[in-house]
């Protein structure tokens, strides 16, 4: 158990829809990492919060945001849903913001688009 | 861009070999490398390398960084069934942590 939490496990909707992920990190972590996991993609980094702050924007489409609370817990946010975004979703920690660390990833969020 | 390549993409062996990966990379303001392995759920973080030459060990598994050549190699000794898994290997890039995978070899370790 890496200490970083995810829910929903499973999510099920259909093309058009709206979800949201939400992710809390370790413990006295203030970095958040998303990443999309598909088959033909491999893991792709999408963005980074660093204690409520945007820091690093990967390859995230426009229908997807995301934002970190004050408790550090934070949400993605997937719009307008396409077939193509079904995936697993990840959500990782780290202590800081950059520099060598390590990054815990949680269980991930299936997302299955009908 | 950043780019790390793994090989080899997929590995089959038999209880007790050892296998090593490999893990080569190209990163602007290269600061660490990392292995993760990934089961069917979420990637498990195995090691951090940041400097050349220092070899990290945890029980049967042992990693190396190669700075100057740009690789870096995942040891396993005495395999088991149980290290059957995708081995990543990681490296974060140009831009804060974002970390840039490569596409992870497939280890199969059959009875």
């Amino acid at each position: 158990d890496s200490g970083v939490t995810q829910t929903p496990k499973h999510l099920i909707t259909a093309t058009g829809q709206r979800v949201t992920l939400r992710c809390s990190p370790r413990s006295g972590d203030l970095s958040v990492y998303w990443y999309q996991q598909s088959l033909d993609q491999g893991l792709q980094f999408l963005i980074q919060y660093y204690n409520g702050e945007e820091r690093a924007k990967g390859n995230i489409l426009e229908r997807f945001s995301a934002q970190q609370f004050p408790d550090l817990h934070s949400e993605l946010n997937l719009s307008s849903l396409e077939l193509g975004d079904s995936a697993l979703y990840f959500c990782a920690s780290s202590a800081q913001a950059g520099g060598p660390n390590e990054q815990f990833f949680g269980p991930g969020t299936r997302l299955t688009v009908l | 861009e950043d780019k790390v390549v793994q090989s080899p993409l997929s590995l089959v062996v038999h209880e007790g070999d050892t296998v090593t990966l490999n893990c080569s990379y190209e990163v602007t303001n290269f600061r660490s490398l990392l292995w993760y392995k990934q089961e069917k759920k979420a990637p498990t973080f195995l090691f951090m390398l940041t400097s050349s030459g220092i070899e990290k060990k945890s029980g049967r598994l042992s990693s190396i960084l190669d700075k100057k050549e740009l690789f870096s190699i995942l040891n396993i000794t005495a395999t088991q069934t149980g290290d059957s898994a995708v081995y990543l290997c990681a490296a974060p890039g140009t831009s804060g942590s974002r970390l840039t995978f490569g596409e992870g070899t497939q280890l199969t370790v059959n009875p």
